[in-house]
């Protein structure tokens, strides 16, 4: 019954090291999403998958790739980190996008020295 | 653009305390409108939606209504416990067209013994 599990759930870089957070849901979702939280700005969406093998851009997709090699993996990768990218992370999974509800990660929370 | 306000925190309650957090939204369609529930470290989960106006969504003793003629989608709950606790966040969603959901900036409730 785990849901959405996010690794790692802590994590400090210094500026210029690179990163992956990895994302693996056990619902068969088709949709996958990466957000960051920042205080005072809500949830805002950096990358998102409607599938297997296909990626998009959300919101604030700069100095972030990902990948969905497999269905039930979605990674988020850091390739120059910056201070600017502290934050905290969500990943989400949904069976059908739009109307239908989103399951969430438990967050990572990433500090950029 | 589209958008989600809602009130600032932190609203601070004492326990069987009635409770109204405001939301309301702008959206060039007609949204799905959710309110999401984070308790301290973990993701935010599903509280309650409504899709379509004059709808009611209800769970765990909070109601939401729909409100299309004042774009609102206020949160409310008759008697709070400390269980409630938690950071609340107002959301969006399109049914067609979007796989993105916009979230407003989350309003912390603290309730007293």
């Amino acid at each position: 019954n785990a849901g959405v599990t996010q690794t790692p759930k802590f994590r400090v870089l210094k500026t210029g090291q690179s990163m992956t957070l990895l994302c693996a849901q056990d619902m068969n979702h088709e949709y996958m999403y990466w957000y960051r939280q920042d205080p005072g700005m809500g949830l805002r969406l950096i990358h998102y998958s409607v599938g297997e093998g296909t990626t998009a851009k959300g919101e604030v997709p700069d100095g972030y790739n990902v990948s969905r090699l497999k269905k039930q993996n979605f990674l988020l990768g850091l390739e120059s980190a910056a201070p600017s990218q502290t934050s905290v992370y969500f990943c989400a999974s949904s069976s059908v996008a739009r109307s239908e509800k989103l399951f969430f990660g438990s967050g990572t929370q990433l500090s950029v020295l | 653009g589209d958008s989600v306000t809602q009130m600032e925190g932190p609203v601070t309650l004492s326990e069987e305390a009635f409770l109204t957090i405001n939301c309301t939204y702008t959206a060039t369609g007609y949204p799905s409108l959710f309110w999401y529930v984070q308790y301290p470290g973990e993701g935010l989960q599903l509280l309650l939606k409504a899709t379509k106006a004059d709808d009611k969504g209800s769970n765990k003793g909070f109601e939401a209504t729909y409100r299309k003629e004042t774009t609102s989608f206020h949160l409310e709950k008759g008697s709070v416990q400390v269980s409630d606790s938690a950071v609340y966040f107002c959301a969006l969603s399109f049914t067609s067209g979007t796989y993105k959901y916009i979230f407003g900036t989350g309003t912390r409730l603290k309730v007293l013994a």
